[in-house]
């Protein structure tokens, strides 16, 4: 199995610019999560989806942060306009609720680290 | 809501040193704890975790943690340590009870030294 695959690894844009991060996790896991990565804030969640549908989006920044998973092998990130502030790494994490959710370990992926200019 | 604390943000220890990284959560019920490590430039990758029985757990490169429920502690220990240890840890715990995600630390940033 490859992991959890992320791309790009590494991304710099200049502020304004619309940006997304793609994901694509483990086959037949169920849960998806999105987090972000800063020295000031640490590991943040942005949002959770369960079998396609999203969760909890409550750790979403603001509007210009948005995220989708059309099917099970595929979710995106997206964020317009970009700032500075949005300067991270941004994982993604999936795991697999059939033996019981909370016994569970989040599979990352390695990350795609994001400079805003 | 729960949460955990790493009170540590950065440890320096000597290559064949022990270890010990902690962790205090705070958690309504019997606790589900898991401990990750995050290789620099790489993601984060469970060491191990707990659920219940036996209060020492062991994982893998090592590793091990002693839950406390009397120190709502769950400290990751090494006998010894070797340069390759040298990374950020992460302790976490689910953040509600039911089918919701994990609520990680701050994170301890461990540098080993010859």
């Amino acid at each position: 199995d490859a992991g959890v695959i992320q791309s790009p690894r590494h991304e710099v844009t200049e502020m304004g610019q619309e940006v997304t991060l793609r994901c694509k996790p483990i086959s037949g896991h169920d849960y998806l999560f999105w987090y972000r990565q800063t020295m000031m804030r640490g590991l943040e969640l942005l949002i959770y989806f369960n079998n396609n549908v999203p969760i909890d989006d409550s750790g979403m920044p603001e509007d210009r942060f948005s995220a989708k998973m059309p099917n099970a092998s595929f979710s995106t990130l997206k964020i317009q306009p970009s700032e500075p502030r949005d300067s991270a790494v941004y994982f993604c994490a999936s795991s697999f609720s059939g033996e019981g959710w909370l016994g569970n370990e989040q599979f990352f992926g390695p990350g795609t680290r994001l400079t805003v200019l | 809501a729960q949460s955990v604390t790493q009170p540590d943000i950065h440890i320096t220890v000597s290559e064949g040193a022990s270890l010990e990284l902690r962790c205090n959560y705070s958690y309504g019920a019997t606790p589900y704890l898991f401990w990750y490590v995050q290789s620099p430039g790489q993601g984060l990758q469970l060491l191990l975790k707990y659920f219940s029985g036996d209060t020492l757990v062991q994982g893998i490169k090592g590793f091990e943690a002693e839950f406390k429920r009397s120190q709502s502690s769950f400290n990751l220990r090494k006998p010894s340590v070797h340069w390759s240890d040298a990374a950020e840890y992460f302790c976490a715990v689910p953040s509600n009870s039911g089918n919701t995600p994990l609520v990680f630390g701050k994170g301890t940033r461990l540098s080993v030294i010859a």
